[in-house]
């Protein structure tokens, strides 16, 4: 079973430029995160998603990010512009169940963003 | 608010030692813990977990017990290869809630 695909792997841009991120989940996978992972810290929540529904945003800095997730499926991460505190690891996850029952997350290998 | 606190690193131990990563969190309700392991290079992998009070969660020779007393979850191993030199992030899932909260993570070094 293939596992969560994310796209690129490395990225790095100037300031102030836009910049985007892709992600596969595990096939059958209703609910997928995204996560930002700070050099040296734990990965924070920045979203989630159940289906096509973004039900948590609360930790998403919507000035700046955005997030789809068009067809309930794949989904993009987006920044623009890009500051040099953008720089980080950006985490995909999805997981089977939520609600009553939120099952196991299991996690892509990241987007590595560096901001020049 | 839910909080995760682990032990810092790096911790470095010759191989067959004995592993012990120090976990406490601090959450409402009953938490579901966790631990994950990042090995250099990929994404973070789910090593074990436990749902509720005095559960053993335990993978590849790594156990961790829930001490809803001490409100702990520690890492043990008991003898440490080269190859799980890694970055272990213990973690907490609150009541229905699908948010992991996680600690900011122990870099084990194994050497020969």
């Amino acid at each position: 079973e293939a596992g969560v695909v994310q796209s690129p792997r490395y990225k790095i841009i100037e300031k102030k430029q836009p910049v985007a991120f892709w992600c596969n989940p595990i096939s059958g996978h209703n609910t997928l995160y995204w996560y930002l992972q700070n050099l040296g810290q734990g990965p924070e929540l920045l979203i989630r998603y159940e289906n096509e529904e973004a039900v948590d945003d609360s930790q998403l800095p919507k000035d700046r990010f955005s997030a789809e997730r068009l067809k309930g499926v794949d989904s993009t991460l987006k920044i623009q512009p890009a500051e040099l505190g953008d720089s980080a690891v950006y985490l995909c996850a999805s997981s089977a169940a939520s609600g009553k029952s939120p099952d196991t997350q299991y996690f892509g290998p990241g987007t590595r963003l560096t901001v020049l | 608010g839910n909080s995760v606190t682990q032990m810092e690193g790096p911790v470095t131990l010759s191989e067959e030692a004995f592993l012990t990563i120090n976990c406490t969190y601090t959450a409402t309700g009953y938490p579901s813990l966790f631990w994950y392991v990042q090995y250099p290079g990929e994404g973070l992998q789910l090593l074990l977990k436990a749902t509720k009070a005095d559960d053993k969660g335990s993978n590849k020779g790594f156990e961790a017990t829930y001490r809803k007393e001490t409100t702990s979850f520690h890492l043990e191993k008991g003898s440490v290869q080269v190859s799980d030199s890694a970055v272990y992030f213990c973690a907490l899932r609150s009541g229905t809630a699908s948010k992991l909260t996680f600690g900011t993570g122990t870099r084990l070094q194994v050497t020969l």
